[in-house]
């Protein structure tokens, strides 16, 4: 069970390149969620997922894409790299079960856009 | 406005110190609330969940206050081992936001 993984780790992109950041879990976890975390700050959620097929936006949802076709996979894409868009990225996932809200991340991914 | 604001610290206080942190949120129709941990680079975990009027653990209380829309955490016997980044994290609906954390430094 290896719970919540994350690929790449770290990532070096020019601008307006484009990349997918890669997240799976093996829990059969319902819901999804992709965050970013920039320093001094807490996760901003970009888009999360209440299961495959339905997608919705965050907080702070532009610039990337999501799509969920799988139960376990749940990619993140940024089409045209922009410097604002370095960070580290977290994906998370949960039941979606009531009383079990319990978030479990991925490692996370260090993104830096030159 | 923030949906969720913390002190951000950094909380300096000696081993065996008790030390309390705040949250607050904007949402009162929020029902969910949870403390993660997160230490330097890595990823947040759940230190505790926050459901009703609050929960214990060990060393660790946590309390929700609904009238003035705020949780606390309480740590008592403070560690070297708790020093870490505190995230305060409020469940609107499967839209969980959180706050921007709270260092606790404990030293020797």
């Amino acid at each position: 069970n290896a719970g919540v993984t994350q690929t790449p780790k770290f990532q070096v992109l020019k601008t307006g390149q484009s990349m997918t950041l890669q997240c799976a879990q093996d829990m059969n976890h319902e819901y999804m969620s992709w965050y970013r975390q920039d320093p001094g700050m807490g996760l901003r959620l970009i888009h999360y997922s209440v299961g495959a097929g339905i997608t919705d936006q965050g907080e702070v949802p532009n610039g990337y894409n999501v799509s969920r076709s799988t139960t376990e996979d749940f990619p993140l894409r940024l089409l045209s790299a922009a410097p604002s868009q370095t960070s580290v990225y977290f994906c998370a996932s949960h039941p979606g079960v009531a009383g079990q809200e319990t978030q479990y991340f991925g490692p996370g991914t260090r993104l830096l856009v030159l | 406005r923030k949906e969720v604001e913390q002190d951000p610290g950094p909380f300096n206080v000696p081993e065996g110190a008790t030390v309390a942190f705040n949250c607050t949120y904007s949402n009162s129709a929020s029902q969910s609330f949870f403390w993660y941990r997160q230490d330097c680079r890595k990823e947040p975990k759940l230190l505790m969940s926050v459901y009703s009027s609050g929960n214990e653990d060990g060393r660790f209380t946590a309390q929700l206050n609904r009238a003035s829309q705020y949780i606390s955490l309480l740590i008592r016997d403070s560690k070297l081992s708790d020093s870490a980044t505190y995230l305060c994290v409020e469940d609107n609906f499967n839209k969980f936001y959180f706050g921007s954390g709270t260092k606790l430094n404990v030293k020797p």
